[in-house]
């Protein structure tokens, strides 16, 4: 079993619609992160949560929420979706309790999200 | 602030060849630098990781990377190019005080011929 889930792995939906992505890690990792990946700019970072009770904006937050249920549990919400919101999402988690401030990060699969 | 610039955004190599993906990176903060691989229709992969120890870091497969903070540098290299080397690689910063964010290249997509 992978330690970094993602479900689901490929979804379309219209847009206006609500739509939950969800991330769950078996690793007991403190730091959770939900990234997008488009062509050609890499990964953006749009939320990130230090433990439960810290969430925090990234470079491009606008038009979504998080919630982190449990350690073990982040999920990204796109409350109204939008054509320009398809794109390849990505969880990650990072051990800093261990690790350090610097550690690497460890990727989920990734959901393919088309808006239409 | 950080940022970093992958130099070439697609890169073509023939097998048993080296192959050289560059990276710079900028950042106000000692950085530690990774390179992740991402193959088709995968998640990504770390390969290699900097953080302030030795220069030249040695990661899985063969590959290889070397920090020079003169030239504000990290690129990656392998000696002999294999056909499961075709894939997309980041090079990623991550610096500061908070220390939590990763900042992405805009990723390499390496082609291998065979």
């Amino acid at each position: 079993d992978a330690d970094v889930t993602q479900t689901p792995r490929n979804r379309i939906t219209k847009t206006g619609k609500r739509i939950m992505l969800e991330c769950s890690q078996t690793k007991g990792h403190d730091r959770m992160y939900w990234y997008r990946q488009d062509p050609g700019l890499g990964l953006r970072l749009i939320y990130y949560s230090f433990d439960v009770k810290d969430i925090n904006k990234g470079e491009i937050s606008d038009g979504y929420s998080v919630s982190r249920q449990a350690q073990a549990k982040f999920s990204l919400s796109l409350e109204s979706a939008i054509p320009n919101q398809t794109a390849l999402y990505f969880c990650a988690t990072s051990d800093t309790r261990t690790g350090g401030m610097n550690t690497e990060a460890f990727f989920g699969q990734g959901t393919r999200l088309t808006v239409v | 602030a950080q940022s970093v610039t992958q130099l070439d955004s697609h890169v073509s190599v023939s097998e048993g060849t080296p192959v050289l993906l560059r990276c710079n990176y900028s950042s106000s903060y000692s950085p530690s630098l990774f390179w992740y691989v991402q193959h088709p229709n995968k998640g990504l992969q770390l390969l290699l990781k900097y953080t302030s120890a030795a220069t030249l870091v040695k990661g899985i497969n063969g590959f290889e990377a070397e920090f020079k903070k003169s030239e504000t540098s990290f690129h990656l290299t392998k000696p002999s190019a294999h056909m499961s080397d075709a894939a997309e690689y980041f090079c990623v910063v991550k610096a500061g005080a908070a220390g939590n964010k990763l900042t992405f290249g805009g990723g390499t997509r390496v082609l291998v011929k065979p």
